[in-house]
């Protein structure tokens, strides 16, 4: 079984739709992220969460909000969708004590906002 | 500005050339970590290798091989007598000691041409 895992793995909705992609982590990780990413432009973090009552703003993250449930579980909501957060979302899971850093990721979730 | 520049954006090789992407990276911190990501055509990101800011020796993985200079603010990645399985987009990116963050680059294309 994999890692990290994302729901749904795509995802077709409207505009101004409320839609909420979740990650699930078996790895034990404190540590959680969540990224974007555009053709041409890598990846951009939209949030970050280091422990269950840790939240923080990444570079973009305007429209979007977040909740860490528990250790393993990271959801990432767009309260109203629009057009332009049509991407590919990424999770992430690091452990900062002993792994230096490196991030792990899902599979992706490609959202499309029509 | 750009942490971690990629400033080749898609790179075309025949089958069996060696090929060389390169990184280029800004930090003022002392500790940091740097970073290769592999994405193929399926999407998921894959780790590839992690090198601290204090570690300067160039290592060598079967085909791949990675050159870190501080003194050019590189790390370079080689792939020798490339493979057609190694079209993808690959990434570097950088965490910072001080910080909490990955920064990615925008990735370089390589199509492995049979």
């Amino acid at each position: 079984d994999a890692d990290v895992t994302q729901t749904p793995r795509n995802r077709i909705t409207k505009t101004g739709k409320r839609i909420m992609l979740e990650c699930s982590q078996t790895k034990g990780h404190d540590r959680m992220y969540w990224y974007r990413q555009d053709p041409g432009l890598g990846l951009r973090l939209i949030y970050y969460s280091f422990d269950v009552k840790d939240i923080n703003k990444g570079e973009i993250s305007d429209g979007y909000s977040v909740s860490r449930q528990a250790q393993a579980k990271f959801s990432l909501s767009l309260e109203s969708a629009i057009p332009n957060q049509t991407a590919l979302y990424f999770c992430a899971t690091s452990d900062g004590w002993t792994d230096q850093e490196t991030q792990y990721f899902g599979p992706g979730t490609r959202l499309l906002v029509l | 500005a750009q942490k971690v520049t990629q400033a080749q954006t898609e790179i075309s090789v025949v089958e069996k050339e060696d090929v060389t992407l390169d990184c280029v990276y800004e930090t003022r911190d002392t500790t940091y970590y740097l970073f290769w990501y592999k994405q193929p055509p399926s999407g998921e990101l894959v780790f590839l290798i992690r090198r601290n800011s204090f570690d300067e020796q160039n290592e060598i993985s079967g085909r791949y091989s990675w050159n870190f200079q501080k003194s050019t603010s590189s790390f370079n990645f080689t792939i020798t007598a490339s493979q057609v399985v190694d079209s993808a987009v690959y990434f570097c990116a950088l965490s910072e000691a001080e910080g909490n963050q990955f920064y990615f680059g925008t990735g370089t294309s390589l199509t492995v041409i049979p």
